[in-house]
């Protein structure tokens, strides 16, 4: 099956640093999604992104499905951004595939 | 809008027990998926409705689990007799058919078992 690999697997940031968070995946896919899961558990969609560059606030995802691979970059981080970032590839049949996630940690 | 609501939050049985988890999906949307997740990996997929028939469980260990969604709106994931190794977090999450079809996640069953 489809491999969804994400780098790093830890990052410990200073409160106010910027960040960047790599997705690569070994085929094709017909989508890809960013999550965030808060300490709470709850996913919550950050991105829907098949290809492109997108921004939301503090947050932006870039996408080359080309050379499959996607980014999350998080500036001026917040205490409030820790947790663990999920990429989901999309698979037929609106499936996704998850990688095993990216736990940061924001220090005040 | 309201969203994907799941109950119970949390359930702690002892293995070879039966359990249920119970998922009402957002209004109008068609899709419905059963994830588990164990502790420090990324959800993996159980289960797919689209309405009330299934799409995919490949990965659905069938002969303890079992999963239903009658009348195309709310379902029931259930284990049977349960594991050690069934221990982890299940989550529901609902797509609309649009354009997008992107996936909203309930807030899961926290499941132990001991």
């Amino acid at each position: 099956g489809i491999q969804v690999e994400q780098s790093p697997p830890d990052l410990i940031l200073q409160e106010g640093a910027n960040s960047t968070l790599r997705c690569n995946f070994s085929d094709s896919v017909n989508n890809l999604q960013w999550f965030h899961q808060n300490p709470w558990g709850q996913l919550i969609n950050l991105f829907y992104i098949p290809s492109g560059t997108k921004q939301n606030g503090r947050l932006s995802a870039t996408t080359v499905a080309t050379e499959r691979y996607s980014l999350l970059y998080i500036s001026s981080s917040q205490t409030t951004d820790s947790g663990v970032y999920f990429c989901a590839v999309e698979l037929d049949d609106y499936k996704l595939s998850f990688g095993a996630g990216t736990t940061v940690t924001v220090r005040a | 809008e309201a969203g994907v609501a799941q109950s119970p939050r949390y359930k702690i049985i002892e293995k070879r027990q039966s359990v249920a988890f119970w998922c009402n999906p957002i209004s109008g949307h068609a899709t419905l998926y059963w994830y588990q997740q164990i502790l420090g990996q990324g959800p993996k997929l159980l289960i797919q409705f689209q309405n009330n028939g299934v799409v995919d469980d490949s990965q659905l260990p069938k002969d303890r689990f079992s999963a239903e969604r009658l009348k195309g709106v709310d379902s029931t994931l259930k284990i049977q007799p349960a594991k050690l190794e069934d221990s982890a977090v299940y989550l529901c999450a609902s797509s609309a058919r649009d354009s997008t079809y992107e996936q909203y996640f309930g807030p899961g069953t926290r499941l132990t078992v001991t």
